[in-house]
C-alpha cells in the first residue's frame, strides 16, 4: 500500500476484555515494529518481525501481549485480560530491511482506552 | 542500553521566530540519532538522521541538527518558524551495534511546538 495504515484508530474497551489491534505495512518491507507510547511519553518498543519471524519480543509488558505475523505482511497485536494500565496509543511501524541507518515508516496509530 | 531525554516538554514560539529543541542521550553502544516530527492525526515522519560525518545535518522543511559528541547531544534547530511547523517532535537513537536490539529505535519523551502568529 501507499503507507503503513492501522486499525481500528480508536478503541474502547472495558477491563478484562481482550483487544487485537491491526497493522497494514507498505507492501514491500520486511521488517514491522510495535510501539507503545503513553500520554505525554513518547513511543516505547514492544516486539519486531523480519517477514514472519519474531526475534525480539522483549518489549512485551506481560505475557498478556502477543503479536503475530504469519504471513509476513499484516501483523496483529493482542492484549488479553486489558487492564487499565494498558490505555496507550499502539504504534505500528515498517521498514524495508531490519536496519539502523534509515527511516522507519509509521502508521497513525490506535488509540486504546481501556476502561 | 540507550537512554533519551528531550529537556524541553513544550516550546511556544512566534512566527518567523528562530527555534532551538533540546535533545541528549545516553548509550553504552553506538547509536545513530534521528528527529521524527508528528503532526496531528498523522503518524511519526522522519525529519533528518545523523550516521556519520559532518556534524551537521539538513533535514526537509528547513530544519538542520547538530551532533555533539562530547555533549552527547543532538539539538534540533530552525532559524525561522512557520505556523505549519506546529507539532509534536521527537529525538530518537538507533542501536546499530548488532545483535537482536539492532535497529531498535529508542525515543525521548517529545517536545510540543506551538508556533504562534
Amino acid at each position: 500500500g501507499a503507507g503503513v495504515s492501522q486499525s481500528p484508530r480508536y478503541k474502547v474497551t472495558k477491563r478484562g476484555q481482550d483487544v487485537t489491534l491491526r497493522c497494514d505495512p507498505i507492501s514491500s518491507h520486511a521488517t514491522l515494529y510495535w510501539y507503545q507510547q503513553a500520554l505525554g511519553q513518547g513511543p516505547e518498543f514492544l516486539t519486531y518481525f523480519n517477514y514472519e519471524a519474531q526475534p525480539d519480543k522483549s518489549g512485551l509488558p506481560s505475557d498478556r501481549f502477543s503479536a503475530e505475523r504469519p504471513e509476513g505482511s499484516i501483523s496483529t497485536l493482542t492484549i488479553q485480560r486489558t487492564e487499565q494500565r494498558d490505555s496507550a496509543m499502539y504504534r505500528c511501524a515498517s521498514s524495508p530491511i531490519r536496519q539502523a541507518t534509515g527511516a522507519q515508516y509509521f502508521g497513525p496509530g490506535t488509540r486504546l482506552l481501556v476502561l | 542500553a540507550q537512554s533519551v531525554t528531550q529537556l524541553d516538554s513544550q516550546v511556544p514560539v512566534f512566527e518567523e521566530a528562530p527555534v532551538e529543541l533540546r535533545c541528549n542521550y545516553s548509550s553504552s553502544v553506538s547509536v545513530y540519532l534521528f528527529w521524527y516530527v508528528q503532526y496531528p492525526n498523522q503518524g511519526l515522519q522522519l525529519l533528518l538522521k545523523y550516521l556519520s560525518g559532518s556534524t551537521l545535518v539538513k533535514g526537509i522543511n528547513g530544519f538542520e541538527a547538530e551532533f555533539n559528541k562530547s555533549q552527547t547531544s543532538f539539538h534540533l534547530r530552525k532559524p525561522s518558524v512557520h505556523i505549519s511547523d506546529t507539532a509534536e517532535y521527537f529525538c530518537a537513537v538507533s542501536n546499530n551495534a548488532g545483535g537482536t536490539s539492532y535497529g531498535k529505535l529508542t525515543f525521548g519523551q517529545g517536545t510540543i511546538l506551538t508556533v504562534h502568529p
